[in-house]
């Protein structure tokens, strides 16, 4: 299993400022994944972050938009750049410690830009 | 491409037993995952099936057909604090790789 520990919790921010949510794992783990999850719907995964690496990002999201940092095996970064109010999300970081087994899931940042 | 189906809302009676569908189209394959989620809080996981049967923890069931891309959740004994979203969720691939998530069954358990 993993303790996720992810800040802040929430914010409201101005339109065209950029919001740096943290996650930290309480043991050491190669993959970290930041999923956002939009009113109303389900998760979708924003990219894959591996230490040591740049992050993996899926359709529809870029790095200058969503910056990721991995600085080691147990903390990562995910930047909302430049922000809108159609990134008013629930942004969430997932871990998996073990393969093949269940991810575990970040508190959640409620974001809100207004 | 990847395409994870589920009804979009249920309600239920409590006490009563509830079964939520769901279907995967997926380029691979490797477990399907169950997660609950209450409004404002993260996901948690439920139940977890990478070979074709039933599992069973407690009041909550899962059953997988790989060859239908089919799964379902039953819920027994329903109770209010059941009443939350329900995910499905596949792993395509095997390792440390990302979960993709269906769209959610929003369950509302009534009295």
């Amino acid at each position: 299993s993993a303790v996720i520990s992810q800040k802040p919790s929430r914010d409201i921010c101005q339109r065209g400022t950029s919001l740096t949510i943290q996650c930290q794992v309480d043991s050491q783990v190669t993959m970290m994944f930041w999923y956002r999850q939009q009113p109303g719907q389900s998760l979708t995964l924003i990219a894959t972050a591996n230490q040591g690496s740049e992050a993996t990002y899926e359709s529809g999201f870029v790095i200058d938009k969503f910056p990721i940092s991995r600085p080691n095996l147990t903390f990562s970064t995910l930047t909302v750049s430049n922000m809108s109010p159609e990134d008013s999300s629930i942004y969430l970081c997932s871990v998996v410690t073990d393969p093949n087994t269940e991810a575990f899931f970040g508190q959640g940042t409620r974001l809100t830009v207004v | 491409g990847q395409n994870i189906d589920q009804p979009t809302e249920m309600t239920a009676t409590e006490g009563a037993i509830v079964q939520i569908n769901c279907t995967y189209q997926t380029s691979g394959f490797n477990g399907l995952f169950w997660y609950q989620q209450h409004a404002g809080e993260a996901p948690t996981f439920l139940s977890y099936n990478v070979l074709d049967g039933l599992e069973e923890k407690g009041r909550f069931s899962s059953f997988l057909s790989r060859s239908k891309g089919y799964s379902y959740l039953l819920l027994k004994e329903l109770q209010m604090k059941d009443s939350a979203s329900y995910l499905c969720a596949v792993r395509s691939h095997s390792g440390n790789t990302p979960l993709v998530f269906g769209k959610g069954t929003r369950l509302s358990v009534i009295a």
